[in-house]
């Protein structure tokens, strides 16, 4: 699935370090998600962005921020994070235009906070 | 507020049986229904969707799923299990405001040879 691409893949930080999370669709879409998966937990909305707004943020620590600079690409950048926030993040991307379509994930980045 | 539940957070099943995978919902407004596969290691795969008309979806490696509005319910099934089949499935429904999905706690199916 090339649709939605995420870097890097793996990634292991301290939690003084500062990183960034990158994912691009390549779909024309006009919306992009970050979600986290954790294990023995549900998938867990973070931000969604439509036409490059933000348009949700479900209570996430200022610790994860996110951007959005066009339609195309989304990032989270990350500071001073936890162990409790290793985990799968996914990030997504689909077409809202008055009606739910279906979302394009990419293959994650596996985060690792030591 | 739109929630989905998937009931058995592991099947496991012999290969060549059928597979039944559960997911009923609940939804203010009429759902959009979803269902993804996740293998180990990678992102969720769109196996099949229902928005309107047909109650019966096809998707993808011979999956299919029937939207029982009576019953909201929105089960996945396959005639004849595969080893390739063993993953992780997510049920999702459409929020009211078609905004985003709300995703169930997932069923991770086995196939035992």
């Amino acid at each position: 699935e090339t649709g939605v691409t995420q870097t890097p893949r793996h990634l292991v930080m301290g939690m003084t370090n500062k990183k960034s999370l990158k994912c691009e669709q390549h779909l024309g879409h006009n919306a992009m998600y970050w979600y986290k998966q954790s294990a023995k937990k549900p998938l867990e909305l973070m931000f969604v962005y439509n036409f490059k707004e933000q348009t949700e943020n479900n209570s996430v620590p200022s610790r994860f921020s996110p951007e959005c600079p066009n339609s195309s690409h989304l990032f989270l950048h990350l500071h001073t994070l936890q162990p409790e926030d290793s985990a799968l993040y996914l990030c997504a991307s689909s077409q809202v235009s008055g009606h739910i379509y279906e979302q394009y994930f990419g293959p994650g980045t596996r985060l690792t906070v030591t | 507020a739109q929630s989905v539940t998937q009931l058995g957070s592991h099947v496991s099943v012999s290969e060549g049986a059928l597979v039944l995978l559960r997911c009923n919902y609940s939804s203010s407004v009429p759902p959009y229904l979803f269902w993804y596969v996740q293998y180990p290691n990678q992102g969720l795969q769109l196996l099949l969707k229902y928005t309107t008309g047909a109650t019966l979806v096809k998707g993808i490696n011979g999956f299919e799923a029937e939207f029982k509005k009576s019953e909201t319910s929105f089960h996945l099934t396959k005639p004849s299990a595969h080893m390739s089949d063993a993953a992780e499935y997510f049920c999702a429904v459409s929020d009211a405001n078609g905004n985003k999905l709300v995703f169930g706690a997932g069923t991770i199916l086995r196939v035992k040879s």
